[in-house]
């Protein structure tokens, strides 16, 4: 079945540092792909999603391009602030029909001043 | 913010004891779901509705019953709480299965 491969860290950072978070997912064609991001004590948010294949999501000055030669969704962020300290979810939706979502193991990220 | 509570935020249960957690939305949304997050699993489809009374399984259903009597409630019942089941609970809604999903805020139930 479908699944997504995440590195699950912890990833620590200094300040202004280049984040990349890797992520590779299985399935068949080619998915709708997420990136959400859950604070401390929240629930999770979309940050940024691409569907079709060389789409390029951003948001916040988080990027991530869909590419279907390496089955991957890298996220990136040139220059990180403390207040990106989060768990960050890549997530595909399976081809059901039913909008379910299929999320990887999520990757915690601390950046540190 | 897409307009959705969870209720309660947290619990604490007995094994063997009933549990129903509640979900609302003021979006109108069609579709609404339940997650559970684990450490090491990120987030896994408990059940989810596709209109009142609509209702499926995911992928790790067994424990576990939904309701859902009209458009703005989502309740998920674990009938016999099991220290399994110990876990952070999230509602997501959208408008269709093509949509952006949204999550709620999350329940934290501990069984004991």
């Amino acid at each position: 079945g479908d699944s997504v491969t995440q590195m699950e860290g912890p990833v620590t950072l200094s300040e202004e540092a280049f984040l990349t978070i890797n992520c590779t997912y299985t399935a068949t064609g080619y998915p709708s792909l997420f990136w959400y991001v859950q604070y401390p004590g929240e629930g999770l948010q979309l940050l940024l999603k691409a569907t079709k294949a060389d789409d390029k999501g951003s948001n916040k000055g988080f990027e991530a391009t869909y590419r279907k030669e390496t089955t991957s969704f890298r996220l990136e962020k040139g220059s990180v602030q403390v207040s990106d300290s989060a768990v960050y979810f890549c997530a595909l939706r399976d081809s059901s029909n039913t909008g379910k979502l299929i999320f990887g193991q999520g990757t915690t990220l601390q950046v540190k001043p | 913010d897409a307009g959705i509570t969870q209720s309660p935020r947290h619990k604490v249960t007995e094994t063997g004891t009933p549990v129903t957690l509640r979900c609302h939305q003021t979006e109108n949304h069609r579709y609404m779901y339940w997650y559970r997050q684990d450490p090491g699993h990120g987030l896994r489809l408990i059940h989810y509705s596709y209109g009142v009374k609509d209702t499926d399984k995911g992928e790790v259903s067994d424990g576990y019953s939904v309701s859902r009597s009209k458009t703005e409630d989502f309740l998920l019942t674990l009938e016999s709480a099991t220290s399994s089941q110990t876990s952070v609970y999230f509602c997501a809604i959208s408008g269709g299965p093509e949509e952006t999903q949204y999550f709620g805020p999350g329940t934290r139930l501990l069984v004991l």
